[in-house]
């Protein structure tokens, strides 16, 4: 069953602590990327990644951190310098390439991050 | 810098009638136009996607127009559904690498 996983779907956390996330596909999908979305707003993007060991800053990167060792995983942390971390976090991955129909991105379940 | 503006916030329709929901975007150099379908705590599934290339594109209920000169795009659903409700959001993009979402359209067809 091919796919993006992300675990947990919810996860509580107390302020001041740092939490990872977990992203996973098995699409072999060069791209991947983090987003965050908040009640009645759009997805806004963390943190991108277009190949292995190598990642960018999206547009609210700051109290964020990621890391890319491998093709299939993109793990984004939460840090206690994040002031405001509660929210549902999306992670997304690309097809490789450089054509047009590589462009879209495909969506994760999420992880739904409660800072208690 | 680059935006993309969705109405309306929320929509009601009655299962049957058609929904509309558009877009506006600010990036004339944009090229790429998907939409996706969030239902309740999932993640967005793409339901149809337009290139610049082409003025309208259509998939059974679901239509997406461009109109490049406007910079707009629109999506349209036919015969609503109470299935159809959920959240529909809008994105450009001129770079592969990234979207620029619109904020979201809360669509409940009423039965």
């Amino acid at each position: 069953d091919g796919g993006i996983t992300q675990s947990p779907k919810y996860l509580f956390r107390k302020e001041g602590q740092n939490v990872t996330l977990s992203c996973e596909q098995n699409l072999n999908h060069d791209a991947m990327y983090w987003y965050r979305q908040d009640p009645g707003q759009g997805l806004r993007l963390i943190y991108y990644s277009q190949i292995v060991n190598d990642f960018q800053k999206g547009d609210i990167a700051e109290g964020y951190s990621v890391s890319r060792e491998k093709k299939e995983s993109f793990p984004l942390t939460v840090t206690s310098a994040q002031k405001n971390p509660t929210a549902f976090y999306l992670c997304a991955s690309r097809p490789p390439g450089l054509r047009s129909s590589t462009d879209t991105q495909y969506f994760g379940p999420g992880t739904r991050l409660t800072v208690l | 810098g680059e935006n993309v503006e969705q109405h309306p916030s929320t929509l009601s329709v009655q299962e049957g009638d058609s929904a509309v929901i558009k877009c506006t975007y600010s990036d004339s150099a944009s090229n790429y136009f998907p939409w996706y379908k969030q239902e309740l705590g999932k993640g967005p599934q793409l339901i149809i996607d337009i290139r610049s290339n082409v003025g309208e594109k259509k998939d059974q209920r679901i239509a997406v127009t461009l109109n490049k000169t406007a910079k707009h795009f629109s999506l349209h659903i036919t015969e609503t559904q109470p299935e159809d409700s959920a959240v529909y959001f809008c994105a450009a993009s001129r770079l592969s690498y990234k979207l620029i979402f619109g904020s979201g359209t809360r669509l409940l067809v009423r039965p």
